[in-house]
């Protein structure tokens, strides 16, 4: 079964509002988890790690004002997009660091993101 | 730094065909090295995995050899079928930080009947 559930799976939203998707872990206690970006047709970027507890750490590029992440507890990370624009539009994945011997990730659903 | 290379698509098949993707990367060490499906609106799913050389990873008919060699992990099937439509993703981690997985660009995969 899913070890990564996100909500909503799909949000459309007016430009300058802002919009909180949900990563939740079902499985596990998560200290960390990582946001990704996706746009049309391109791979996954890295956003972001959430610290269960502490500040999130974020990419190169990518601005912790405009994403916002909080960690509030072993099986909730949030990312909320503030001032959403249209060019924030895009498909974020969130994912669970399982370790051990592969060292893989779980990944949820991901969430649409649509900015009129 | 680590980085993964794979074969650009789209790539269009009829059912029953073989089918080869190619990845190769680049990585310090001994990374583990993943295959990922996604489907449309989807996120991803773990299709196959390895972690060391010659180990081959296996799931639903798919498969593919962690050849260090040739820094490739190349994915196969020996006869596709329609429900495989989808996008494909090879992906790395090295073995021992979590954050640093990169990925392929992904290779759109259609199977007509």
């Amino acid at each position: 079964g899913a070890v990564v559930s996100q909500h909503p799976s799909r949000v459309i939203c007016k430009s300058g509002t802002s919009v909180k998707i949900e990563c939740r872990s079902l499985d596990f206690q998560a200290t960390t988890m990582f946001w990704y970006r996706q746009f049309p047709k391109q791979s996954l970027m890295l956003m972001a790690t959430s610290n269960e507890g502490s500040k999130a750490t974020y990419e190169q590029g990518v601005e912790k004002d405009k994403f916002l992440i909080n960690h509030a507890s072993l099986t909730l990370s949030t990312l909320t997009v503030t001032s959403a624009h249209p060019e924030d539009s895009s498909f974020y994945i969130c994912s669970l660091p399982q370790g051990g011997y592969y060292n893989e990730q779980f990944f949820g659903p991901g969430t649409r993101l649509t900015v009129l | 730094g680590n980085s993964v290379t794979q074969m650009e698509g789209p790539v269009t098949l009829s059912e029953e065909a073989f089918l080869t993707i190619n990845c190769t990367y680049t990585a310090t060490g001994y990374p583990s090295l993943f295959w990922y499906v996604q489907y449309p609106g989807e996120g991803l799913q773990l299709l196959l995995k390895a972690t060391k050389a010659d180990d081959k990873g296996s799931n639903k008919g798919f498969e593919a050899t962690y050849r260090k060699e040739t820094t490739s992990f190349h994915l196969e099937k020996g006869s596709v079928q329609v429900s495989d439509s989808a996008v494909y993703f090879c992906a790395l981690t090295p073995r021992v930080n979590n954050n640093d997985m990169r990925f392929g660009a992904g290779t759109r995969l259609t199977v007509k009947p």
